[in-house]
């Protein structure tokens, strides 16, 4: 059984700039989670795609947007960098529900991340 | 006030103490709950899930207390390897599953 895998693992971008982090979920595993954790902070939840649908949304401006694909696997587009995005990336898989109500959750399987360096 | 609070931390503690770790979650609809574990510099992992009754996992036990809105996580005998940040997790499973993380606690076991 696969994990979790997060590419690039490292990257520095300039201020402007866009980015695109990837994630490949785990084997069986139909939910994609995306947060981002700030040093000394917990990870803050930007957005959770199901069946290629983005199923929720924290607190993120639009310029942080996503995809998923067929098999799953997901990316994280951030455009027009700031500072302030600098920042460990995750990404998580879950088997999970939808809908309100369908309270089904195995936890969380988190890739190792990409740590994101804006100057 | 944030959705998930946890004691501010860090515990310094030696070897072979006891250790309780409170957390706090503000949405009464919240539905499932875990604790993580976080090493320096790694992604979180999942310690173990917290159920009503409470539940334990060898020198973990866990505890959830809903009228209260509060949780609990206690270590027996800590090791070294118990070193590491401690994240309350607090899943409100509201129009698509919205996962709140706590800042987090770190821990300190000292020999």
């Amino acid at each position: 059984e696969t994990g979790v895998t997060q590419s690039p693992t490292h990257l520095i971008k300039t201020r402007g700039q866009q980015v695109t982090l990837r994630c490949s979920s785990q084997s069986g595993h139909n939910t994609v989670s995306w947060y981002q954790q700030a040093l000394g902070q917990g990870p803050q939840f930007i957005f959770q795609y199901y069946r290629e649908e983005e199923n929720g949304r924290g607190n993120f401006p639009p310029r942080f947007s996503g995809l998923q694909f067929p098999n799953y696997s997901s990316e994280l587009n951030v455009n027009a960098l700031e500072l302030d995005d600098s920042a460990l990336y995750l990404c998580a898989s879950s088997l999970a529900g939808r809908g309100i109500g369908d309270t089904t959750n195995y936890g969380y399987t988190f890739g190792s991340g990409t740590r994101l360096t804006v100057v | 006030r944030k959705e998930v609070e946890q004691d501010p931390g860090p515990f310094n503690v030696p070897e072979g103490a006891t250790v309780a770790f409170n957390c706090t979650y503000s949405n009464s609809a919240s539905q499932s709950f875990f604790w993580y574990r976080q090493d320096c510099r790694k992604e979180p992992k999942l310690l173990m899930s917290v159920y009503s009754s409470g539940n334990e996992d060898g020198r973990f036990t866990a505890q959830l207390n809903r009228a209260s809105q509060y949780i609990s996580l206690l270590i027996r005998d800590s090791k070294l390897s118990d070193s590491a940040t401690y994240l309350c997790v607090v899943n409100k499973g509201t129009g698509g599953f919205k996962t709140i993380f706590g800042a987090g606690t770190r821990l300190f076991v000292k020999a």
